[in-house]
């Protein structure tokens, strides 16, 4: 069945750091793929989106692009700030439904 | 807009005792609410999903009788805990689609808490 895979935290980083969090996805077809983030004690929030292949999705100067070779929609940001420390969630959409990766917890250190 | 409201945001209660919680789209048709839940530290593990009028589809190893789930509005679902135990506390996360609004949109989820 479908699974989506991201890498395994946590992940600690000074303010200012770049930033990458891995994804992988397994689908039959051309799912749609999203990043998530929930901030502690809160709801998930859609942090960004693509459709389709070659499709970058960016939001808050994190983006990610759907790469249909290598089944992979990393997450990236150029220079990381403390209020990023949060919860991300890489996820795919089958028919309505949402598949979540395991989540990586993300520590900013000022 | 598309915003989804859960109420309540933190329940604390007794053994034995039913918890009812609420799940609104404040601003669209919501035909499609899924529940999930989150152990601390671990991904979200959609519970069921619930169609405006009929009846909702648990996931596999999910007691549709512990875990009442009423859509009977294209505006709000309930999920009722019934007769909660210590081992049911944890973070319910409500989510909602409807016509245009993909993906689904999240509640701020409830914390519940077995005593």
């Amino acid at each position: 069945g479908d699974s989506v895979t991201q890498m395994e935290g946590p992940v600690t980083l000074s303010e200012e750091a770049f930033l990458t969090i891995n994804c992988t996805y397994t689908a039959t077809g051309y799912p749609s793929l999203f990043w998530y983030v929930q901030y502690p004690g809160e709801g998930l929030q859609l942090l960004l989106k693509a459709t389709k292949a070659d499709d970058k999705g960016s939001n808050k100067g994190f983006e990610a692009t759907y790469r249909k070779e290598t089944t992979s929609f990393h997450l990236e940001k150029g220079s990381v700030q403390v209020s990023d420390s949060a919860v991300y969630f890489c996820a795919l959409n089958r028919d309505d439904k949402i598949i979540f990766g395991k989540g990586t917890r993300l520590h900013i250190l000022p | 807009g598309a915003v989804v409201s859960q109420h309540p945001s933190r329940v604390i209660c007794k053994s034995g005792t039913s918890v009812k919680i609420e799940c609104r789209s404040l601003d669209f048709q919501a035909t499609t609410m899924f529940w999930y839940r989150q152990f601390p530290k671990q991904s979200l593990m959609l519970m069921a999903t619930s169609n405006e009028g009929s009846k909702a589809t648990y996931e596999q190893g999910v007691e549709k009788d512990k875990f009442l789930i009423n859509h009977a509005s294209l505006t709000l679902s309930t999920l009722t805990v019934t007769s909660a135990h210590p081992e049911d506390s944890s973070f319910y996360i409500c989510s909602a689609s409807g016509q245009g609004i993909q993906p689904q949109h999240f509640g701020d989820g409830t914390r519940l808490s077995i005593l």
